[in-house]
């Protein structure tokens, strides 16, 4: 079965700086890749989405993610993050002849003046 | 595109209580989802259709759960005799068939189920 790791609960990042998050998966053959976003008491909002191709994806709200099949990851990332971007992020995986998606425990993070 | 939508958005219910929560997915998508959420953990998958046909369930899924999607468009999810252990978040995603296995699932705002 796959499995997700997301291995930070909770980082604290000032206005401006980077953002990296951190996703492992497990599984056997290449996973389907996903990054959602929640806000407090709200639903998922998709971030970017890897099925193939280029390693490096871009996605809504200045995100990019890098999937290395080597070290079995795919972080998020952000240059400058935005007081709007304090929220709970999830990464998810789903296998290529499977549609359910399986989710990491989520990472939140809170934005500093 | 109105994105896919769920209601109630909030239901509160004493134990031994039935509920049920309809999902209306976005209006050219043919695959459902429910999943639920408890507090502090990602959205774990309870079931999926695609139109009409429910191909797969969780073991998450009690007997106490049923969903149904009647004609391939909304769902229903109904739980029966609620127990203190359901309360959670029940999110309902929805994508398309025209994606092959690429298949990208979006996400409903989440029905917030309290059982006191």
């Amino acid at each position: 079965a796959q499995s997700v790791t997301q291995p930070d609960i909770h980082i604290t990042v000032s206005e401006g700086a980077s953002l990296e998050l951190r996703c492992n998966y497990s599984y056997g053959a290449t996973p389907y890749l996903f990054w959602y976003v929640q806000s407090p008491g709200q639903g998922l909002q998709l971030l970017l989405k890897y099925f193939s191709g280029d390693t490096l994806v871009q996605g809504i709200k200045g995100f990019e993610a890098e999937f290395k099949r080597s070290q079995s990851s795919f972080n998020l990332r952000k240059p400058s993050v935005h007081w709007s971007d304090a929220a709970e992020y999830f990464c998810a995986v789903s296998r290529s002849n499977d549609y359910k998606l399986s989710f990491g425990a989520g990472t939140t993070v809170t934005v500093r003046a | 595109d109105t994105g896919v939508s769920q209601d109630p958005r909030h239901k509160i219910t004493k134990r031994g209580q039935n509920v049920t929560f309809r999902c209306d997915p976005i209006s050219e998508h043919n695959r459902l989802y429910w999943y639920r959420q408890t507090l502090g953990q990602g959205p774990e998958f309870l079931t999926y259709f695609q139109n009409e046909a429910q191909l797969e369930k969780s073991r998450l899924l009690s007997d106490r759960f049923s969903a149904e999607r009647p004609k391939g468009s909304f769902s229903t999810l109904e739980i029966q005799r609620t127990e203190q252990g359901d309360s959670a978040m029940y999110l309902c995603a929805s994508s398309s068939a025209s994606g092959g296995l690429e298949d990208t699932q979006y996400f409903g705002p989440g029905t917030r189920l309290t059982v006191l």
